[in-house]
């Protein structure tokens, strides 16, 4: 079982709908994580962490850890076309390797 | 603001040649990485550096692979043997501490084409 699945895509939504992005993960060491966007030919961004359960929200992005499911979740408010990029989600343990496993990444496209 | 800046973008080599990858990361930064993503694939570690020498590497970091600080900005990838499977984007990164909060910055990746 790989240790952080997600869905590579292509999402494919209207400008102004809600976008909801996933990662499952295996490993139950996982506290920190993360959420980065990356557009075509562009290093990672880092656009969230959050530090084990629960919510956290940023202008129109929430980013959401349900640590007994191992599933972790971002959800865009209000999409625009400039949030087409592909989304990565990372995590990493603490008391370990401080170095982000990476999902393969979600590819989402917000057409006008 | 400041950012990660790797040269070059591009780099075409043949296989069995030795390459070299450049990364410029913040300046205040103490502590480098290098990644690695295969088209379609996930980013992968790939080394990290601090003080001088490496701090972790991960599997795919054998005997072809080294990393130097030649001077106090540029952090280099060298790949001595180039084989077809090393082609990918190389992204390099940086952050200022270790710690499981701190931010890693990634440049915008040398995409490496081996022929």
């Amino acid at each position: 079982q790989k240790e952080v699945e997600q869905d590579p895509g292509p999402l494919s939504v209207p400008e102004g709908a809600i976008v909801s992005l996933n990662c499952t993960y295996s490993n139950s060491a996982f506290q920190y994580f993360m959420w980065y966007r990356q557009y075509s030919r562009k290093g990672p961004e880092l656009l969230m962490y959050t530090y084990s359960s629960g919510n956290k929200e940023d202008g129109r992005f929430t980013a959401q850890v349900d640590k007994s499911s191992k599933y972790i979740s971002l959800f865009i408010r209000d999409s625009q076309p400039s949030d087409s990029a592909t989304y990565l989600c990372a995590m990493s343990a603490r008391g370990g390797s401080y170095i982000p496993t990476f999902g393969r990444g979600t590819s989402l496209i917000v057409h006008p | 603001e400041p950012e990660v800046t790797q040269t070059p973008s591009h780099q075409v080599t043949q296989m069995g040649q030795e390459v070299i990858l450049r990364c410029v990361p913040i300046s205040n930064h103490l502590y480098f990485y290098w990644y690695r993503q295969i088209l379609g694939q996930k980013v992968e570690f790939l080394v990290s550096f601090y003080n001088n020498e490496i701090s972790e590497k991960s599997e795919i970091f054998d005997d072809q692979f080294s990393v130097e600080r030649p001077d106090g900005s540029n952090f280099t990838l060298k790949i001595r043997s180039t084989k077809l499977e090393d082609s990918a984007m190389y992204f390099c990164a940086s952050s200022e501490a270790r710690d499981i909060t701190d931010t890693q910055y990634f440049g915008p990746g040398t995409r490496l084409t081996v022929l």
